[in-house]
C-alpha cells in the first residue's frame, strides 16, 4: 500500500518547454488536489478533482491544466512553463469530508530556466 | 477570504516545550489542522481539533483553539530534536478545502 505517488521526483525544464506530472493513489479516495508550495507561503491549491472525470480551479490555477481520467490518477501539465512555476509540487488525497483530512504524497521538485 | 498567519521560526532547547501559534480568519471553519513536514518530504497530519473544543491532548501535543480570537496553538512537551521541522496550521472550508499558513520552522537545539 504505497498511499499516494508522484512522478517524477525531480526535474528541470527550459522556459517554454512542457511536462506532466503524475499523481497515483491506491487509497480510493475520492478527492485529489495539486499545490505547490514556495518558501514562507505554505501550500496554495492549484486545481482540485472531486471524482473521476471532473476538475475545479483552486487559488493559483494560472498557467496549468487538470484531469482526472481514472479515479486513482489525477495529471497535472503544465503547456509553456515559465520561471514563475518553479516550485515544489504535491499531490495531495482526501475523502469528501469530516475529520479524514488530506494525505499528501512526496512531493516533485520541478525548476524552470 | 481566508487568510491564515503564522510566525516564521521557533528555536528550542531539547527538553523544553514548544508552542507554535496561528491565527486564521474563517469563522466557518469545522476543523482546524497541525501538519509537520520533515526536509525533503511531504506533508504528514499530527493532530486535529474540532471547532467546538478548546482543547485536545495526544500524548506530547497539545492543541488549545481560542474561537473568539480566532488563535491556534501547538504545544509540543519534552521537545525532541527529531521534531525539528517545519510546522503548518491548517483550516478546512466548505468541500473539504484546506488553507494553510506560511509554515513555522522550529529549530530544536541539544
Amino acid at each position: 500500500n504505497a498511499g499516494v505517488t508522484q512522478t517524477p521526483k525531480f526535474r528541470v525544464l527550459k522556459t517554454g518547454q512542457s511536462m506532466t506530472l503524475l499523481c497515483a493513489q491506491d487509497m480510493n479516495h475520492e478527492y485529489m488536489y495539486w499545490y505547490r508550495q514556495d518558501p514562507g507561503m505554505g501550500l496554495r491549491l492549484i486545481h482540485y478533482s472531486v471524482g473521476e472525470g471532473t476538475t475545479a480551479k483552486g487559488e493559483v490555477p494560472d498557467g496549468y491544466n487538470v484531469s482526472r481520467l481514472k479515479k486513482q490518477n489525477f495529471l497535472l501539465g503544465l503547456e509553456s512553463a515559465a520561471p514563475s512555476q518553479t516550485s515544489v509540487y504535491f499531490c495531495a488525497i482526501s475523502r469528501p469530508a469530516g475529520t479524514d483530512t488530506q494525505y499528501f504524497g512526496p512531493g516533485t521538485r520541478l525548476t524552470v530556466l | 477570504g481566508e487568510d491564515v498567519e503564522q510566525s516564521l521560526f521557533l528555536s528550542v532547547r531539547e527538553g523544553d516545550s514548544s508552542v507554535i501559534n496561528c491565527t486564521y480568519t474563517d469563522s466557518s471553519s469545522t476543523y482546524l489542522y497541525w501538519y509537520k513536514q520533515e526536509p525533503g518530504a511531504g506533508l504528514q497530519l499530527l493532530t486535529y481539533i474540532f471547532s467546538n473544543m478548546d482543547m485536545k491532548q495526544d500524548q506530547r501535543l497539545t492543541v488549545l483553539l481560542n474561537k473568539k480570537d480566532k488563535h491556534l496553538s501547538l504545544r509540543i512537551a519534552d521537545t525532541q530534536t527529531g521534531d525539528s521541522a517545519i510546522y503548518f496550521c491548517a483550516e478546512n472550508n466548505a468541500g473539504n478545502m484546506l488553507t494553510f499558513g506560511g509554515g513555522t520552522r522550529l529549530m530544536v537545539k541539544p
